[in-house]
């Protein structure tokens, strides 16, 4: 199985701030053929489904901000939220699905500082 | 608009079977584009995904659960079902419901782009 690692496990940023958040898989997600990176981002709030803000590391999904934005190949990516809302204050989650099983990263939560 | 659905018993006995029901409505369980799946999260804690079926009726289960779990489709009603059978306290999630977009390399879908909105599931006597 690939295994997905966050960083850091919480972080407290003012609004307005940056905010950047880490992922690392351990195995490369990027496929050589495409040049694609299947990893995926989303939030979750409390009480929510997770929420998918990000595919191939770097495309963002219709509707979301483009405050947050994602960066990275092969094993290291970064979300980043360049000005935080009060709204952003969640959860962080980062998938690859390369190959299954499909797995997650344990979250990085993200609080008002 | 697609909605997804999760149903089910909301308490489960220690050794019986899980089972619970997502409806799909805004969307066919028989499209060829996409996979339905089933996520799960224990209280405070992370994401793990249990499987995908397509509209083929093939299936991809995470081998951590594959010995244990059933995942079919109901193209009649449009929804799909999990089953999960000798549960344990370990067991004890929040379900949901999910449409995995195909784009895996070997198949199961790939990033979940819908999802519903959650069904807590407890074992326990």
């Amino acid at each position: 199985d690939i295994v997905m690692t966050q960083s850091p496990d919480s972080l407290a940023v003012s609004l307005g701030e940056r905010a950047t958040l880490n992922c690392k898989s351990s195995q490369s997600v990027l496929y050589s053929t495409n040049n694609e990176n299947y990893l995926a981002w989303y939030q979750q709030k409390p009480g929510q489904p997770p929420k998918l803000l990000i595919k191939w590391a770097s495309t963002r999904e219709s509707g979301v901000p483009d405050r947050f934005r994602g960066s990275g190949s092969g094993t290291d990516f970064t979300l980043t939220i360049s000005s935080l809302q009060a709204e952003d204050v969640a959860a962080y989650y980062c998938q690859q699905y390369y190959n299954f099983p499909f797995t997650f990263g344990p979250g990085t939560k993200v609080d008002l500082k | 608009q697609l909605q997804l659905q999760e149903s089910g018993p909301g308490l489960v006995k220690p050794s019986e079977t899980l089972s619970l029901i997502c409806s799909v409505s805004g969307g066919s369980v028989t499209s060829s584009r996409y996979y339905w799946g089933w996520i799960r999260q224990p209280p405070g804690k992370g994401l793990e995904w249990i499987g995908s079926i397509y509209y083929s009726g093939s299936t991809f289960y995470n081998p951590s659960l594959e010995s244990r779990v059933t995942i079919s489709l109901d193209t009649s009603k449009n929804q799909f079902s999990l089953k999960l059978n000798s549960v344990t306290a370990a067991d004890t999630a929040v379900y949901y419901c999910a449409r995995p977009v195909a784009g895996s390399l070997n198949g199961g879908g790939g990033y979940f782009d819908y999802w519903g909105q959650g069904a807590l599931v407890t074992v326990s006597s």
